[in-house]
């Protein structure tokens, strides 16, 4: 059964960039697209935005300005990175695969719960 | 951006009864509408799709209903592991991929 696993620094200091990475495991990767989103008591589910095999992406507006998704099929691992976070930052990040459209999520990282805090 | 809207913020019910979960949407998503639930400490679980499609492996409890910009959510009879964070997704209109603020069912 595939498994997503995620790692990645959870502690920031303000302006520092955040780094997450998603591996799949015992699945196909090429076939889907592959998701970030934050979790936080005041912002609730935030979808990030997505990249598919080919290192396409659509992001999240309010967040285009700082998000960078990159993907490498050979590893089956695809990353997240935001710049210049701050508190608004902080909460729960998962990776998730979305169906074909990258429209709904069927599997989901454990999360990574990051900080930032100076 | 199209906002989702669930009610109530949590509901209590007992085991074995029906539990109805509501969300609205601020313009018409059609059937692009999603459900998730969230265990505690988990991350969430798909649920729905298509406003009315069990997710794989899903049991038939589980019911989906509505379009446009109402939409239901029924468990026929809740059992001990049902009580959690339910979430409704729209997916019609995007970026971004809007969830709603969450319904927390609670034993009663």
């Amino acid at each position: 059964q595939a498994q997503l696993q995620q790692w990645g620094a959870g502690l920031l200091k303000p302006s520092e960039t955040l780094s997450l990475t998603c591996a799949v495991y015992d699945g196909a990767f090429i076939d889907y697209q592959w998701t970030w989103i934050r979790q936080s008591p005041g912002r609730g589910l935030e979808w990030i935005g997505k990249i598919d095999r080919s290192g396409t992406t659509i992001y999240t507006p309010s967040l285009r300005s700082r998000v960078t998704m990159s993907v490498d099929t050979i590893k089956k691992q695809f990353s997240l990175r935001l710049s210049s976070v701050n508190g608004a930052d902080t909460g729960r990040y998962y990776c998730a695969r979305g169906n074909w459209g990258g429209w709904y999520f069927d599997l989901w990282g454990r999360g990574t719960q990051v900080t930032v805090s100076s | 951006d199209i906002v989702m809207t669930q009610s109530p913020a949590t509901l209590s019910v007992s085991p074995g009864e029906r539990a109805t979960l509501s969300c609205r949407a601020s313009q018409s998503v059609s059937t692009s509408l999603a459900w998730y639930q969230q265990r505690p400490g988990q991350a969430p679980t798909l649920l729905i799709y298509g406003a009315s499609t069990r997710a794989t492996g899903i049991p038939a409890r589980f019911s989906g209903s509505g379009s446009g910009t109402v939409f239901t959510l029924t468990i026929s009879s809740l059992q001990s592991e049902d009580f959690a964070v339910y979430y409704c997704q729209q997916y019609n209109e995007w970026p971004p991929l809007t969830f709603g603020g969450g319904t927390k069912v609670e034993i009663k």
